[in-house]
């Protein structure tokens, strides 16, 4: 069973800090990892992709990736009220089928 | 761009019943169109995987003669829900993905809420 974990939360952090959202995925052959945002009763919209060890920054937001660790995060500088949301990381890549394993989520809380 | 929408975005209907849902990729074409469903505070689940001009690949579990999914075009996928009872009311969502994409990269529609009374 392919899963991917992330802490449900919530995060609470207040305005201007850093959010750290943490996420561990269990099929090493993964190629391909994203973070969307979910805003309460909407659909999720992506934010970022990555595809290669390291960081890749974009904006206020870093997605970072360790495939040895098998461990992908999402770091948001300068938090506002607005980035109140679910995170949701999503891992593919593991077939042909190019079908995304969605984790619960996280609820982070920024607070003004 | 990478725009898609959902019709209707809300459906109320009598247990029963048939409904179908559309989803339409808008400015850009998708031979690969995804269906999920969405339970209150809970995570995303795939359904099934529509490919144009083929048969759908549904997920374990999902019953494939109660979620039929049609995918006529390259910007048109179609799921109905047949004889609809009130343990199918959920935010169901499509999601595409390009055809000039070589990864996993979907655009998630804005969602249509089901319920069924």
């Amino acid at each position: 069973q392919k899963e991917v974990e992330q802490n449900s939360g919530p995060l609470s952090v207040p305005e201007g800090a850093i959010a750290s959202l943490n996420c561990t995925y269990s099929d090493r052959g993964s190629q391909s990892f994203f973070w969307y945002r979910q805003y309460s009763g909407k659909s999720p919209e992506l934010i970022m992709s990555i595809y290669s060890n390291g960081d890749k920054e974009d904006g206020r937001f870093t997605a970072q990736l360790n495939k040895a660790s098998q461990y992908v995060s999402l770091l948001i500088r300068d938090s506002q009220p607005s980035d109140s949301a679910t995170y949701l990381c999503a891992v593919g890549g593991m077939d042909s089928s190019y079908k995304l394993i969605f984790g619960s989520g996280t609820r982070l809380l920024v607070r003004p | 761009g990478a725009v898609v929408s959902q019709h209707p975005s809300r459906v109320i209907c009598k247990s029963g019943t048939s409904v179908k849902i559309e989803c339409r990729s808008l400015d850009f074409q998708a031979t690969t169109m995804f269906w999920y469903r969405q339970f209150p505070k809970k995570s995303l689940m795939l359904m099934a995987t529509s490919n144009e001009g083929s048969k759908a690949t549904y997920e374990q579990g999902v019953e494939k003669d109660k979620f039929l999914i049609n995918h006529a075009s390259l910007t048109l996928s179609t799921l109905t829900v047949t004889s609809a009872h009130p343990e199918d009311s959920s935010f169901y969502i499509c999601s595409a993905r390009p055809v000039d994409t070589s990864g996993e990269t979907q655009y998630f529609g804005p969602g249509t809420r089901l319920l069924v009374l």
